[in-house]
């Protein structure tokens, strides 16, 4: 069971650099979310979908896209990337229970 | 929008003494959901709480819905250093969309001194 599944796991980049992080889930849930977690911090919500074709604004959702094209992928879009992006990002699915989360990739703006 | 605090935001403690956190929301939930971080993992959810004063337990660790459900606790018996990581408890908020998504509470990091 694959679950919730985040490529890539690390990433480097440039200041001013674009990129996309994946999250492709296999359960057939609706909802989807990404969070970011800074060091030693709590989880702040970037964007959310509550289906294919339907997302919205978390808190934190400057400096970030989202598209929700299937039930199964739900990628995000960092434009222009800035230091203060530097985060653990994780990816959640959920049917409206407990949510699932990915392993998590590691970003790093320099 | 809907804010979910949790303390305390660190607890440092001997190994086989009790910890709790705490979970207070702004809005009265539907449910609350308990999750926990291990240290470099993500977080793995426990358990839903549903019910007014609902209390459950799971092993040493008990969880408990306030009666006005706009609170929740965690407590641990007899901590072991498996127990150390990240608490965060969650609650649905409404959505643009007339649904709810997930909040997450601001989490406990509880550190285990052996």
């Amino acid at each position: 069971n694959a679950g919730v599944t985040q490529t890539p796991k690390f990433r480097i980049l440039k200041i001013g650099q674009s990129m996309t992080l994946q999250c492709t889930q296999d359960m057939n849930h609706n909802y989807m979310y990404w969070y970011r977690q800074d060091p030693g911090m709590g989880l702040k919500l970037i964007y959310y979908s509550v289906g294919a074709g339907i997302t919205d604004k978390g808190e934190v959702p400057n400096g970030y896209n989202v598209s929700r094209s299937t039930t199964e992928d739900f990628p995000l879009r960092l434009e222009l990337a800035a230091p203060s992006q530097t985060s653990v990002y994780f990816c959640a699915s959920s049917h409206g229970r407990e949510a699932f989360f990915g392993q998590g990739t590691r970003l790093t703006v320099v | 929008g809907q804010q979910v605090m949790q303390i305390p935001q660190y607890q440092h403690v001997q190994e086989g003494e009790d910890f709790t956190t705490y979970c207070n929301s702004s809005t009265t939930l539907s449910n609350i959901q308990w999750y926990k971080q291990r240290p470099g993992g993500h977080p793995v959810f426990l358990i839903q709480l549903v019910k007014s004063g609902e209390v459950k337990k799971q092993k040493r660790l008990t969880f408990q819905f306030g009666e006005a459900k706009k609170n929740s606790s965690l407590h641990i018996t007899a901590t072991q250093t498996t127990d150390v990581g990240t608490y965060f408890c969650a609650g649905p908020e409404k959505t643009n969309f007339g649904n709810e998504k997930l909040t997450f509470g601001t989490g406990t990091r509880l550190t285990i001194i052996p």
